[in-house]
C-alpha cells in the first residue's frame, strides 16, 4: 500500500542549526513530492514540490528514489521556523495527496 | 479572490445532532477534498471530489456524507455527531488530472466539539 512516514513527531533545534524533516515513502512507481507547512493557528500552505527544484524560505528538498525519501532540509534554523510539517505524495492521475503525520519543529533561541 | 472559504470556524455539537460544514472556492478548481486533522495521526482524508457530480470516498468516510453540485460548493454533512468526531476538519481544493502542478489550497479549518 503506499504509505508515507515521517519518523519524528517532534524536532527541536538551536537557531542557527542545521533541520533535517525526514519523509520516507512506500511506491513503487514515480510519485509527486510537496512538503506543507502549517504556523500556529493558520491554514496549510505549499513549502516546495520536488518537481520545481525551488528553494523556498531557505527549505531544499530532494528526491531520493533508490531510499524512497524526500528529506526537508535547512542549513540554518530561524526561529520562525518554528511550525507543522506535512510531508504529502500524490501517487497518479486524479489520486488525492496522502499525507504523513506531521513534525513539529521548534526551533529554540 | 476569496480562495478557499470555510463556515463555520468553531462548532459545538451534542451527540447525536447533525449538522453540514460548508467548503466553498472562487478559483474554478474541479478538485476539492475534505481532511480531518487530529494529535498525531495528522491529515486523513475523508471524502473527495475530481468535478461536479461526482466524489469518493477517502481514508475515513464513515459518519460523513458529502455532495457536490456546482464546481464552487462542497459540503461536509455529519449525520450524527459522535464524540470521536471533534476534530479540526479542513477544505482543500486544486486543479485536477495528472501532472505536479497542482498544489492545493486549503481553508481556514472548522474546528468542531461534540460533547
Amino acid at each position: 500500500a503506499q504509505r508515507v512516514t515521517q519518523p519524528e513527531k517532534l524536532l527541536s533545534v538551536f537557531k542557527g542549526a542545521p533541520v533535517e524533516l525526514k519523509c520516507n515513502y512506500s511506491y513503487s512507481g514515480s510519485p509527486e513530492l510537496f512538503w506543507y507547512v502549517q504556523y500556529s493557528r493558520q491554514r496549510l500552505q505549499l513549502l516546495l514540490r520536488h518537481i520545481s527544484r525551488e528553494s523556498i524560505k531557505g527549505f531544499t528538498a530532494d528526491l531520493n528514489k533508490g531510499e524512497t525519501s524526500f528529506h526537508l532540509k535547512k542549513p540554518f534554523a530561524q526561529e520562525e521556523d518554528s511550525a507543522m510539517y506535512y510531508c504529502a505524495l500524490k501517487f497518479s492521475g486524479n489520486t488525492p495527496l496522502v499525507f504523513g503525520k506531521g513534525t513539529r519543529l521548534s526551533v529554540i533561541a | 479572490n476569496a480562495g478557499v472559504t470555510q463556515t463555520p470556524k468553531f462548532q459545538v455539537l451534542k451527540t447525536g445532532q447533525s449538522m453540514t460544514l460548508q467548503c466553498a472556492q472562487d478559483m474554478n478548481h474541479e478538485y476539492m477534498s475534505w481532511y480531518r486533522q487530529d494529535p498525531g495521526m495528522g491529515l486523513r482524508l475523508i471524502h473527495y471530489s475530481v468535478g461536479a457530480g461526482i466524489t469518493d470516498q477517502g481514508e475515513v468516510p464513515n459518519g460523513y456524507n458529502v455532495s457536490r453540485s456546482t464546481t464552487e460548493d462542497f459540503p461536509l454533512r455529519l449525520l450524527s455527531a459522535a464524540p470521536s468526531q471533534t476534530s479540526v476538519y479542513f477544505c482543500a481544493s486544486s486543479y485536477s488530472g495528472r501532472g505536479a502542478f497542482y498544489e492545493q489550497y486549503f481553508g481556514p479549518g472548522t474546528r468542531l466539539t461534540v460533547t
